[in-house]
């Protein structure tokens, strides 16, 4: 069974872009979360989707966003990059989204903002 | 507000010896607590978990402990061994995942 998959895993881009993260999620599995990690924070939730809909949203300003589509493949973006927005961004995915379950993570895209 | 925390964030055991990591919450609703390992450049993977309604868990050399009334949750490993050297991350949930901040575990061999 393929894991988690998350593109692209490294990347560099300037203040002022955007970005956009792609993820796809264990067959089968519905739910799609979005984590940042960065160093002394720990994981920070960004937002979870479950059939298509978001259905949390953790506390980040608005130029982060994301989506779901019909195969549950999930896309994160980021407008107007700052350097704080360095990070590991971490995909999940889990069979349905009771908080019950158990999390599979991809491998994560790293971004640098220089 | 950082609801799940993890006060250490690093430890050092010898090989053999026992590896206590901790981590408190504020939310009483949390009725799922999980623990998780990241080795550099991978993603996290699931650990040991345990329910609301349990104090305690175990799966072979990990063995999750949970106080309620003081809201504490730990991981111990024993015996600790080199290949357990990692970021670990506590995780508490109710219908959504909140993580701590990880404590880097070094078994010195």
């Amino acid at each position: 069974k393929a894991g988690v998959t998350q593109t692209p895993r490294y990347l560099i881009k300037t203040r002022g872009q955007q970005v956009t993260l792609s993820c796809s999620p264990i067959s089968g599995h519905r739910s799609v979360s979005w984590y940042q990690q960065t160093p002394g924070q720990g994981l920070q939730f960004l937002f979870e989707y479950f059939s298509e809909t978001q259905r949390n949203k953790g506390n980040f300003p608005g130029r982060f966003s994301g989506r779901q589509f019909s195969n549950s493949r999930s896309e994160m973006n980021v407008s107007t990059l700052e350097l704080g927005d360095s990070a590991l961004y971490l995909c999940a995915s889990s069979v349905d989204t009771s908080g019950t379950g158990e999390l599979f993570f991809g491998e994560g895209s790293r971004l640098t903002v220089l | 507000d950082q609801q799940v925390k993890q006060n250490s964030p690093s430890l050092s055991v010898q090989e053999g010896r026992i590896s206590i990591l901790n981590c408190d919450y504020t939310n009483s609703m949390f009725d799922y607590f999980l623990w998780y390992k990241k080795y550099p450049a991978e993603g996290p993977t699931f650990l040991i978990s345990i329910s609301s309604i349990k104090d305690k868990n175990e799966d072979g050399r990990f063995t999750v402990f949970l106080n309620k009334s003081a809201k504490h949750l730990s991981l111990h490993i024993v015996p600790s061994q080199p290949g357990d050297s990692a970021v670990y991350f506590c995780a508490a949930s109710k219908d959504q995942f909140y993580f701590g901040t990880g404590t880097s575990l070094t078994v010195i061999p």
